[in-house]
């Protein structure tokens, strides 16, 4: 596997389940994120992991719990879901930057989730 | 508040013809990228412009950004139906560190 992949790439699921999307990358990078894309909305940057630590939370609702046990891997824990968080949800990696731009981000396919 | 605004939202245009999408913002970036993505997958950088009124071109892309470094544009000639997907400008906001905030985003029709 080459880049950034995620899985599942479709989840419906109930406003009671719970359920996990993943995010793995393959270039090296220490800087991992969350986005979560709507229909006419701008992407929105849920949260920011930078070697492992989480460096930035955007007020997402704590029924999104992420996780990010090594610099490769990255998870979203989902509780709870309203209908309202159907989205695309892509994961992306970068080298950190903390010092400024630009950098480059590589993203993964993405998670279509359902919420019914 | 940082805000990118593209437009236009929504373009569906023939093949053969030009196009310009407009990325515009009250506030100023250190940089300027642009991202291309296509139905089920992730955006792609194409460019990073950083110097005002910097220039680029990428084939038949040409990718301008602002004097002022508020705005950038993207113009696409002769147009190809291989050029269809969302293009999405992102910007790093000056003096906020690595900080990337996106515009929502225009969707391109290229029609045979």
């Amino acid at each position: 596997e080459t880049g950034v992949t995620q899985t599942p790439r479709h989840l419906v699921m109930g406003m009671t389940n719970k359920k996990s999307l993943k995010c793995e990358q393959h270039l090296g990078h220490n800087a991992m994120y969350w986005y979560k894309q709507s229909a006419k909305k701008p992407l929105e940057l849920m949260f920011v992991y930078s070697l492992e630590e989480r460096v930035e939370n955007n007020s997402v609702p704590s029924r999104f719990s992420p996780e990010c046990p090594n610099s490769s891997h990255l998870f979203l824990h989902l509780h709870t879901l309203q209908p309202e968080d159907s989205a695309l949800y892509l994961c992306a990696s970068s080298q950190d930057n903390i010092l400024g731009g630009p950098y480059e981000q590589y993203f993964g396919p993405g998670t279509r989730l359902t919420v019914t | 508040t940082q805000l990118l605004e593209q437009s236009p939202q929504f373009l569906s245009i023939q093949e053969g013809e030009n196009l310009t999408v407009y990325c515009n913002s009250s506030s100023v970036f250190s940089s300027l990228q642009w991202y291309r993505q296509e139905p089920g997958e992730g955006p792609v950088l194409l460019v990073t412009v950083v110097t005002g009124g910097e220039v680029k071109k990428l084939k038949r892309l040409t990718f301008q950004f602002g004097d002022a470094r508020k705005d950038s544009s993207l113009h696409i000639t002769a147009a190809q139906p291989g050029d269809t997907g969302l293009y999405l400008c992102a910007g790093f906001p000056y003096n906020q560190g690595g900080k990337l905030i996106f515009g929502q985003g225009t969707e391109l029709s290229v029609k045979p």
